[in-house]
């Protein structure tokens, strides 16, 4: 069965570190999203990415966040200069139907810890 | 106001019992709705989506009460793998991200 995949599995940095967190998604959709999860919080929306370009973004991403496709098959989140509260598992996930019931398949996640 | 609320949880129940969730949202326009599971430090899964005349699938079914904002599962026969939490998610209008609840974790007991 297709896949999202996420690297790496488990992240640790230095306050203030660029940190890039990878995925690829599965290979015929469209529709590519980063959530994170707070550890017992609840899974926010950070950014979603179409046709090449960012469709959507939350108040949560910042100028600190970036993402990119920059090869066709990876999507990328940069986070240029990390803040202790990053620290957040970090999820992808994609799409490739349009409209409301499209369902969106979840990456494993990539765990940020910021010291 | 919270755009998804859950109940709190958690839920210890022993195997074999019936467990409902319940979940309101906030914006009226929401146009599509799911559960999702998670176990612990995992990722979310889709458990199923939530039609307007309610729909079952397995020992699971869901509900949705458009005029009052809620949405409801139901478990029958609790078994030991359903020890997750349980996540309500809300999509307001075509590809728009989900909006997820707190989620509200059950225990299953032997």
């Amino acid at each position: 069965e297709p896949e999202v995949t996420q690297t790496p599995s488990h992240q640790v940095t230095q306050m203030g570190q660029e940190v890039i967190l990878r995925c690829v998604p599965i290979s015929n959709h469209l529709y590519f999203y980063w959530y994170r999860q707070i550890l017992g919080q609840k899974v926010e929306f950070l950014v979603s990415f179409y046709n090449n370009e960012i469709s959507e973004k939350s108040e949560i991403f910042d100028d600190q966040f970036s993402v990119e496709r920059p090869d066709g098959s990876n999507f990328t989140l940069k986070i240029r200069s990390t803040k202790l509260e990053d620290s957040a598992m970090y999820f992808c996930a994609s799409t490739g139907g349009y409209g409301l019931t499209g369902e969106l398949f979840f990456g494993e996640g990539s765990r940020l810890t910021v010291l | 106001r919270k755009e998804v609320e859950q109940d709190p949880g958690p839920f210890n129940v022993p195997e074999g019992a019936t467990v409902a969730f319940n979940c309101t949202y906030s914006n009226s326009a929401s146009q599509s709705f799911f559960w999702y599971r998670q176990d612990c430090r995992k990722e979310p899964k889709l458990l199923m989506s939530v039609y307007s005349s309610g729909n079952e699938d397995g020992r699971f079914t869901a509900q949705l009460n458009r005029a009052s904002q809620y949405i409801s599962l139901l478990i029958r026969d609790s078994k030991l793998s359903d020890s997750a939490t349980y996540l309500c998610v809300v999509r307001n209008s075509g590809n728009t991200p989900l909006v997820f609840g707190k989620g509200t974790r059950l225990s299953v007991i032997a």
